[in-house]
């Protein structure tokens, strides 16, 4: 079975420092691995997704991720953050039936002045 | 386009209730899917759809129903509803191209909040 594990329910920055959003995958098979954010009161959004092709991945609003097999890891970073960034982070996997998704619990990003 | 909805926005019923969570999507996309999200749990797959007239049990099924009558809307269910069935729940939708299913990269409606008291 595929799974994904959040380190961290919640992180807190400061504006304009790094973020990083760590998860780690449980998978048999190379895996897709997915970053969704959901925004206060809003449906998810995909912020980025590896497919097995390039291991360094961009997404959107200056996100990215780095897909690490030897860690079984596919963190996700900004180099600076902003106020916007608040909001729930979640990463995912694709399932061995290929129809949908494990979903990690999320991580909850507080962004301070 | 509309991409995808969901009615309605929020809902109280009393234990014993039924109701029908309806999605709809105006993208012509072939999967459809049902999740709840609860604190702390993520967001967990009920059922799901991979074309018209079929539907699938995902990871938390019990308590729940589903019928994909049309491509473009999927029902869900809660023929008795329970207090544990407090959630906010997401429909969401993905598509094929070329034969094959991008079922990976998936278009969220903006959910319906339950409340079952």
């Amino acid at each position: 079975a595929q799974s994904v594990t959040q380190l961290g329910s919640h992180v807190s920055v400061s504006e304009g420092a790094l973020v990083l959003l760590r998860c780690n995958y449980s998978s048999s098979v190379p895996p897709y691995l997915f970053w969704y954010v959901q925004y206060p009161n809003q449906g998810l959004q995909l912020l980025l997704k590896y497919t097995s092709a390039a291991t360094l991945v961009k997404g959107i609003n200056g996100f990215e991720a780095e897909f690490k097999k030897s860690e079984t890891s596919f963190h996700l970073t900004k180099p600076s953050a902003h106020m916007s960034d608040a909001a729930e982070y979640f990463c995912a996997v694709s399932r061995d039936s290929g129809y949908a998704l494990n979903f990690g619990k999320g991580t909850s990003l507080l962004v301070t002045p | 386009n509309a991409g995808v909805t969901q009615t309605p926005k929020f809902r109280v019923l009393k234990t014993g209730q039924s109701m029908t969570l309806l999605c709809a999507q105006d993208m012509n996309h072939e999967y459809m899917y049902w999740y709840r999200q609860d604190p702390g749990m993520g967001l967990r797959l009920i059922h799901y759809s991979v074309g018209e007239g079929t539907t699938a049990k995902g990871e938390v099924p019990d308590g729940y129903n589903v019928s994909r009558l049309k491509k473009q809307n999927f029902l869900l269910g809660l023929e008795s509803a329970a207090p544990s069935q407090t959630s906010v729940y997401f429909c969401a939708s993905s598509y094929t191209a070329g034969g094959r299913a991008f079922q990976e990269t998936q278009y969220f409606g903006p959910g319906t909040r339950l409340l079952v008291l």
